[in-house]
């Protein structure tokens, strides 16, 4: 157990419909990331917050968005879903702002897109 | 961006057996992490590397650092059925960690 969690574990929703993936980080961690993985493939990096304020922004969509709040868990906004989002959505957290600090993730939320 | 390359894609080997995977790039890495992740699950931290030239070891898993800071190397000794499942690794281009970017992958099947 890495100590992130995320809800919901499964996600089934329409085309066009708008969902948000909560994560919260690990006791202490100031930095959440938000990655992507399609079917078979490697880890998109879609954004990073660093105690509540946007810090890098990788690929991703304008239609996503996310967001950090006060107590540190982060919400990702997914709208206008189409089926090509289907996908696994990973949160990370690390403590950030030293020097060596590894990520840990979540369990992912799984996405279908019908 | 800065990619990763990755290698090999997959690999198909006998229990016992010692496996090696490498990752490069073009960039300079201030850190290089190698990741496992089970059939959907979350990737879990196997080993984090922190100096160009660093050797660090857990348990049967050895990965190094390389000296241009351009790759990374993981190896398996005495490979075991748990073994299987899909390898990664992770570069960190700034000291902070912010900026990471992960290798496609090496899918491990350890045959009993």
């Amino acid at each position: 157990d890495s100590g992130v969690t995320q809800t919901p574990k499964h996600l089934i929703t329409a085309t066009g419909q708008r969902v948000t993936l909560r994560c919260s980080p690990r006791s202490g961690d100031l930095s959440v990331y938000w990655y992507q993985q399609s079917l078979d493939q490697g880890l998109q990096f879609l954004i990073q917050y660093y105690n509540g304020e946007e810090r890098a922004k990788g690929n991703i969509l304008e239609r996503f968005s996310a967001q950090q709040f006060p107590d540190l868990h982060s919400e990702l906004n997914l709208s206008s879903l189409e089926l090509g989002d289907s996908a696994l959505y990973f949160c990370a957290s690390s403590v950030s702002g030293t020097l060596g600090n590894e990520q840990f993730f979540g369990p992912g939320t799984r996405l279908t897109v019908l | 961006g800065q990619q990763l390359n990755q290698s090999p894609q997959s690999m198909f080997i006998q229990e016992g057996e010692d496996v090696s995977m490498n990752c490069t790039s073009s960039s300079i890495f201030n850190t290089w992490l190698w990741y496992k992740q089970d059939p959907g699950e979350g990737p879990v931290l196997l080993i984090a590397l922190y100096k160009a030239g660093e050797l660090t070891s857990n348990g049967r898993l050895t990965a190094q650092f390389g000296i241009t800071r351009k790759d990374s190397f993981l190896n398996i000794s005495a490979s075991i059925p748990s073994d299987v499942g899909i390898y990664f690794c992770a570069g960190q281009l700034s000291p902070y960690g912010d900026d990471m970017r992960f290798g496609a992958g090496t899918r491990l099947t350890v045959k009993p």
